[in-house]
């Protein structure tokens, strides 16, 4: 059980366009969910914290149009990342939280903006 | 806002030896302890968790302690195997979100 999804598991843009990232807990209903990034040798970093139905909550010096999340149901949240820039590429990671239990993370979407 | 710091940054040690992270919080409020493993390139998944009203958990080879007075928790392995070789995070939560250390790459050589 437990089980966390992330599409894609990586993705190729070109600056300036957008991309979209999805997180989907499969078998168990999300009531919070999580966006960290990860840069490489380096720790995660909480992007923001999202709640079904309710707007996320972004950590300081992230910015919420930039990153912009949507929570619209129980199974999925999604990140997309927009007028992506080579300072954008990272790898971003998803996690999915039952009423503030356990986190359980997804596999991880390496985004590289050339 | 929470801070924690996690020690020491590379460990290397040899099969059969035991590791131990060591990790300070800086939150009293915080009352949920996790430790993750992440191989290269994969997710992190949970390993062993604490939580407040506990000072010790044990799972086999595993342990975690916790010293809420001195605002620090521990990550014991015994009888290391390579394929314990990964990078370990701690991390301190009073909530829902989880505040991570920066991480211990452990490289365990046979």
């Amino acid at each position: 059980g437990a089980v966390v999804s992330q599409h894609p598991s990586w993705v190729i843009c070109k600056s300036g366009t957008s991309v979209k990232i999805e997180c989907r807990s499969l078998d168990f209903q999300a009531t919070t969910m999580f966006w960290y990034r990860q840069f490489p040798k380096q720790s995660l970093m909480l992007m923001a914290t999202s709640n079904e139905g309710s707007k996320a909550t972004y950590e300081q010096g992230v910015e919420k149009d930039k990153f912009l999340i949507n929570h619209a149901s129980l199974t999925l949240s999604t990140l997309t990342v927009t007028s992506a820039h080579p300072e954008d590429s990272s790898f971003y990671i998803c996690s999915a939280s039952f009423e503030g239990r356990t986190q359980y993370f997804g596999p991880g979407t390496r985004l590289t903006v050339l | 806002g929470e801070n924690v710091e996690q020690h020491p940054s590379t460990l290397s040690v040899q099969e059969g030896d035991s590791a131990v992270i060591k990790c300070t919080y800086s939150d009293s409020a915080s009352n949920y302890f996790p430790w993750y493993k992440q191989e290269l390139g994969k997710r992190p998944q949970l390993i062993i968790d604490i939580r407040s009203n506990v000072g010790e958990k044990k799972d086999q080879r595993i342990a975690v302690t916790l010293n809420k007075t001195a605002k620090h928790f521990s990550l014991h392995i015994t009888e290391t195997q390579p394929e314990d070789s990964a990078v370990y995070f701690c991390a301190a939560s009073s909530g829902y979100a989880l505040n991570f250390g920066k991480g211990t790459s452990l490289l365990v050589t046979p």
